[in-house]
């Protein structure tokens, strides 16, 4: 089975543009989350949607939104970027974001950079 | 706020040693802890998942503890190898997963 999938690998951007990264979860997973890893850190919670609806959401500006489609795949938007969005952005997929189990499995990452 | 603290940053050791990673975390309301290793520029791996309710977690030459009531959590690494170099990250699930920083091993032929 294929695990969760995102794209694209890498990205360069300039500043005050506007970038979409794409994540497809594994079959069968309902929720999605969004992490932004800046290079020596971990990883930091962006947002988390089950079956469609926000469940969670990081201490991050409106300046990045995020959806998840009927297929459960998601887009993480990110407006009027900043040198300082320059990250590896990672997506994670789990069953139910209820269940106790609640075990993540991450994609490969997008990496960003902002020029 | 859950604060997760990892030490240490990072940790060179000859081949062949034992190593414990350690994972300290300031709020003892969590689901589980799990522990991940990422190879540079990647993404995630999953390595072992401790409910709350549970002590520890092995799998092969990987062993990680749990004591919630202490807020502490460690990774245990038999008969470490080279390809075991990579940085090693703790989460702990409350209302959100919460990462440390990681501990960067480099395990020396």
């Amino acid at each position: 089975d294929a695990g969760v999938t995102q794209s694209p690998t890498h990205l360069i951007k300039t500043r005050g543009q506007h970038v979409t990264l794409r994540c497809s979860p594994i079959s069968g997973h309902k929720s999605v989350s969004w992490y932004q890893q800046v290079l020596g850190q971990g990883p930091q919670f962006i947002f988390q949607y089950y079956e469609k609806e926000e469940r969670g959401r990081g201490n991050f500006p409106d300046r990045f939104s995020a959806r998840q489609f009927p297929n459960y795949s998601s887009e993480l938007n990110v407006n009027a970027l900043l040198l300082g969005d320059s990250a590896l952005y990672l997506c994670a997929s789990s069953l139910d974001p209820g269940a106790r189990s609640y075990e993540q499995y991450f994609g490969p990452g997008t990496r960003l950079t902002v020029t | 706020k859950q604060e997760v603290t990892q030490i240490p940053a990072a940790l060179s050791v000859p081949e062949g040693e034992n190593l414990v990673l350690n994972c300290s975390f300031t709020d003892s309301a969590i689901y589980n802890l799990q522990w991940f290793r990422q190879d540079p520029g990647k993404g995630l791996t999953s390595l072992l998942l401790i409910q709350s309710s549970q002590r520890e977690q092995t799998s092969g030459r990987l062993n990680a503890s749990l004591d919630k009531s202490s807020g502490r959590s460690t990774l245990y690494i038999a008969a470490s190898q080279p390809g075991d170099s990579a940085t090693y990250l703790c989460a702990v699930k409350g209302q959100k997963l919460v990462f440390g920083q990681g501990t960067r091993l480099t395990i020396n032929p």
